[in-house]
């Protein structure tokens, strides 16, 4: 069981959008920042938010991030084929004394 | 450009030892944090642990602690994990990633090591 707690999955047509939660606890989000990944099994995981809402050199401003208290949420809006991948918020954990991730959620475009 | 190349594909049998890589280059080495991730098969990135460049500084996932080492050597810019004792449950992919600080977001990864365990 993940320390960060994701839906398992999402969908939606290609053109909508969708939100992504992340929920954690005052020990990891509460005390540090969020950063979101998005992966194909196999390949590197690609940093697409940091610091809670900055998009890295590259990133479209369709997807932006968010953080409120012990939560977070990474929006998708007008999906893409190529949106279809994995996504995973983090953050450090002050009491584990190492990084933690969500379950990860798979998002699927219609 | 950052480029963080990792050593590739291992099959090992259970009770083997086993040192994969990770090397970094085009930026410096030193005054960074190396993360380990694990991904077993079907399932989602797990933390294994840290360790800092500069003073090989480790900090382990409980789930990890005791089953791997991590080193680092920056005559050559490479870190390393290590399996003394290989178990069929370590089959999957490991990832490894850069940080300039604990807490900071990990933006350059490698491309993956694929390990298979079996008895």
């Amino acid at each position: 069981q993940s320390i960060l707690t994701q839906p398992p999955s999402v969908s939606a047509a290609s053109g909508q959008s969708v939100t992504i939660s992340c929920s954690g606890s005052s020990s990891n989000i509460g005390s540090y920042y969020v950063s979101w990944y998005k992966h194909l099994p196999g390949t590197a995981p690609k940093l697409i938010i940091f610091e809670n809402r900055r998009r890295p050199s590259g990133i479209p401003d369709r997807l932006s991030g968010s953080k409120s208290g012990t939560s977070a949420s990474l929006h998708i809006s007008g999906l893409q084929i190529e949106d279809e991948a994995d996504y995973y918020c983090e953050s450090w954990d002050t009491r584990l004394g190492t990084g933690v991730f969500g379950g990860g959620t798979s998002l699927t475009v219609l | 450009e950052v480029q963080v190349v990792q050593s590739g594909e291992e099959v090992k049998k259970t009770g083997e030892s086993l040192k994969i890589s990770c090397k970094v280059s085009g930026h410096s080495f030193t005054d960074k944090w190396i993360g380990w991730v694990r991904q077993k098969p079907g399932k989602g990135l797990e933390w294994m642990g840290v360790i800092y460049s500069t003073d090989s500084d480790t900090r382990y996932s409980p789930s990890f602690q005791g089953q791997v080492t991590f080193s680092a050597d920056t005559s050559i810019d490479t870190a390393f994990l290590h399996w003394s004792d290989l178990r069929a449950s370590d089959t999957g992919f490991y990832y490894c990633a850069t940080t300039d600080r604990i807490g900071g977001a990990w933006t350059h990864w490698g491309q993956g090591s694929l390990l298979t365990v079996s008895s």
